[in-house]
């Protein structure tokens, strides 16, 4: 199956920095990257995603580059904000039986310094 | 509107009991997902519905874990036989259906089994 690697575990920065969290996945047949958000104790909210057609996105601050070849997708947030703090998941999702299937990677906690 | 809701919001069991685990969906989303996300990792793909059928239960990790969708809206996650590995939150989402779509987690049943 799957196997996502996703790092750094844990990225501390200070307000305004950039921050960028890297991820990698075995199965060539993965053909979509959602990123998603999670705060302390809250749900996991989609964030941004890329399609293997796709070899970068960009919305706002947050930007996603993906290398198919590598089998390697990266996120990048530009201008941190306190605000971003959160847990941030990378997938890497198969199509089956009608839908794209995730597996997800263990997590960056992404801490922002005022 | 609604999101998707899970009830009970918290679960505390003993070894060896049943536990059901209820999912609400966003009203009108076909597909509807169950992960589970212990602490410190990313959500664990568990089963996939599309209407009232499971399109893909490859998650699933034994026979103690089964989930019904009768009507094609709410959803059941049942755990037979509980063992302490079974703590995790089990978070439930739904999309619109297909390939394209957006998933929508709800806030997840924290499971504690004694």
């Amino acid at each position: 199956g799957e196997n996502v690697e996703q790092h750094p575990s844990t990225l501390s920065v200070q307000e305004g920095d950039s921050a960028v969290i890297k991820c990698t996945y075995s199965d060539s047949a993965s053909n979509y990257f959602p990123w998603y958000k999670q705060e302390l104790g809250k749900r996991p909210q989609l964030i941004i995603d890329i399609r293997s057609n796709v070899g970068e996105k960009k919305d706002q601050r947050i930007a996603v580059t993906l290398n198919k070849t590598a089998k390697h997708f990266s996120l990048h947030i530009t201008e941190t904000q306190p605000e971003d703090s959160a847990v941030y998941f990378c997938a890497a999702s198969i199509l089956s039986g009608g839908s794209y299937i995730p597996t997800f990677g263990r997590g960056t906690s992404l801490i922002v310094h005022p | 509107g609604a999101g998707v809701s899970q009830t009970p919001s918290n679960k505390v069991t003993e070894k060896g009991k049943y536990v059901e685990l209820r999912c609400d969906p966003i009203s009108g989303h076909t597909a509807l997902y169950w992960y589970r996300q212990s602490l410190g990792q990313g959500p664990e793909f568990l089963i996939y519905f599309q209407g009232t059928g499971a399109a893909d239960d490859s998650g699933l990790p034994n026979d103690r874990f089964f989930a019904v969708r009768p009507e094609g809206s709410v959803s059941t996650l049942k755990i037979q036989r509980t063992e302490r590995g079974d703590s995790a939150v089990y978070l439930c989402a739904s999309s619109l259906g297909g390939r394209e779509d957006t998933q929508y987690f709800g806030p997840g049943t924290r499971l504690t089994v004694l």
